[in-house]
């Protein structure tokens, strides 16, 4: 079975702090799919990133940045200098294969950040 | 980039009435499509995944007479809630894929559902 963990639930921060959210991950699978989606207050999910699990490359997108470490099980997704458009439900997901019906996604619990100014 | 549309956006409905939400890839053929529900302030929950052709695959603990999937084709995918009750209001939200493309799943924006 697959499990995605965001213990935080919700953060909030001053504009201009970084801020890191937290996700681990469990699965069986020794190849599996890891994301990043935003959830505005609109509801319409954002996609931010997908990673696979032979790649622990990191990954800089502008002031996002996600930190793959299987070691740990841990797909870490930090924001720098963080901004009021930022304000949203974060998702941390994963999915056994990227075609067919496996390549369903099981989501964490997400995490509400709030930036304000 | 790929675009899913899901239609009503709002559906507020009366106890016992059935409701049919429709989700659709606008500029690409889904070979498959989710049914992900969400509770205020949850996580998506997948319901049921539906390939083109064939019956839907629904999730445990998913009511499949109750949750109607029907992909009729390779651009759209119905939800019908039938006999509708105040406990299945919720946040629908479907997704769309194609494994002929970048393999990104496309969400809709969503559907919300209020049974009165």
């Amino acid at each position: 079975a697959q499990k995605v963990t965001q213990a935080q639930t919700e953060i909030s921060v001053v504009e201009k702090e970084d801020v890191t959210l937290d996700c681990v991950y469990e699965t069986r699978d020794t190849t599996y799919y890891l994301f990043w989606y935003k959830q505005p207050p609109s509801g319409e999910l954002v996609f931010l990133i997908r990673r696979n699990s032979f790649d622990e490359q990191n990954e800089i997108s502008g002031r996002y940045s996600w930190n793959f470490q299987k070691s740990t099980s841990s797909f870490n997704f930090t924001i720098t200098a963080s901004q009021v458009v930022d304000s949203a439900v974060y998702f941390c997901a994963l999915s056994r294969k990227l075609t067919g019906a496996n390549s369903k996604l099981t989501f964490g619990k997400g995490i509400t950040l709030s930036v304000r100014p | 980039g790929a675009v899913v549309s899901q239609h009503p956006s709002r559906v507020i409905c009366k106890s016992g009435t059935s409701v049919k939400i429709e989700c659709r890839s606008l500029d690409f053929q889904a070979t498959t499509m989710f049914w992900y529900r969400q509770f205020p302030k949850q996580s998506l929950m997948l319901m049921a995944t539906s390939n083109e052709g064939s019956k839907a695959t629904y999730e445990q603990g998913v009511e499949k007479d109750k949750f109607l999937i029907n992909h009729a084709s390779l651009t759209l995918s119905t939800l019908t809630v039938t006999s509708a009750h105040p406990e299945d209001s919720s946040f629908y939200i479907c997704s769309a894929k194609t494994d002929f493309r970048t393999y990104e799943q496309y969400f809709g924006p969503g559907t919300r559902l209020t049974v009165t």
